[in-house]
């Protein structure tokens, strides 16, 4: 399986401000996704990190308030904008790896809290 | 519509003791069900998986039960021990659609010593 380290691991931000976490993966992958989880909540897919091009948002999730960008194949970063506390959540990165059909592993999560 | 539905929300169970913990999925198409694993902290970790083709996968103490039919699989946690408390999130997916994972709402396990 592939190491998925993110940075921070967790920060406190005011209300308004921005903040980029990055995930970065220790092989080549081929796919690389951004999730959210809430406090005591499931797992809701934000945007799939596209190499070289513009990440595909879900539902109720855009590029503004989370721009994304993937230079590379083994790294990403995921912007949150203009935070305000709603935006408090573990953020995850998670990949696919090259060899592995379907098999998605996820990073250790970036727990942020908006005041 | 909620595509993978997971109960119960919470379990808890004596060592020793077997955790079972189901789901059932709306699409047909889906062909991969994973489980993970996710300590406070921590993010999920999988655990076990199975495609169906098959009905039944054990890893160690940890087996899914799978059943095309009723649109329905499991995970079963033979004597259970306290490091296995942690949220289970079971999920599906179709193959080669990766950004299409469906995660249940997931259930916090407590097993007591």
């Amino acid at each position: 399986s592939a190491v998925i380290s993110q940075k921070p691991s967790r920060d406190i931000c005011q209300r308004g401000t921005s903040l980029t976490i990055q995930c970065q993966v220790d092989s080549q992958v081929t796919m690389m996704f951004w999730y959210r989880q809430q406090p005591g909540q499931s797992l809701t897919l934000i945007a799939t990190a596209n190499q070289g091009s513009e990440a595909t948002y879900e539902s109720g999730f855009v590029i503004d308030k989370f721009p994304i960008s993937r230079p590379n194949l083994t790294f990403s970063t995921l912007t949150v904008s203009n935070m305000s506390p709603e935006d408090s959540s573990i953020y995850l990165c998670s990949v696919v790896g090259q060899g592995a059909v379907n098999e998605q592993f996820f990073g250790p999560g970036t727990r942020l809290t908006v005041l | 519509q909620q595509q993978v539905k997971q109960s119960p929300q919470s379990l808890i169970v004596q060592k020793g003791g077997i955790s079972i913990i189901n789901c059932a999925y709306e699409n047909t198409a889906f062909d991969y069900f994973p489980w993970y694993q996710q300590f406070p902290g921590k993010g999920p970790a999988l655990l076990i998986a199975i495609r169906p083709d098959v009905s039944e996968k054990k890893e160690g103490r940890f087996t899914i039960s799978f059943n095309k039919s009723a649109k329905q699989f499991s995970l079963h946690i033979m004597d259970s021990q306290p490091g296995d408390s942690a949220t289970y999130f079971c999920a599906a997916s179709k193959t080669h659609n990766f950004n299409k994972f469906y995660f249940g709402s997931g259930t916090k396990l407590n097993v007591k010593p």
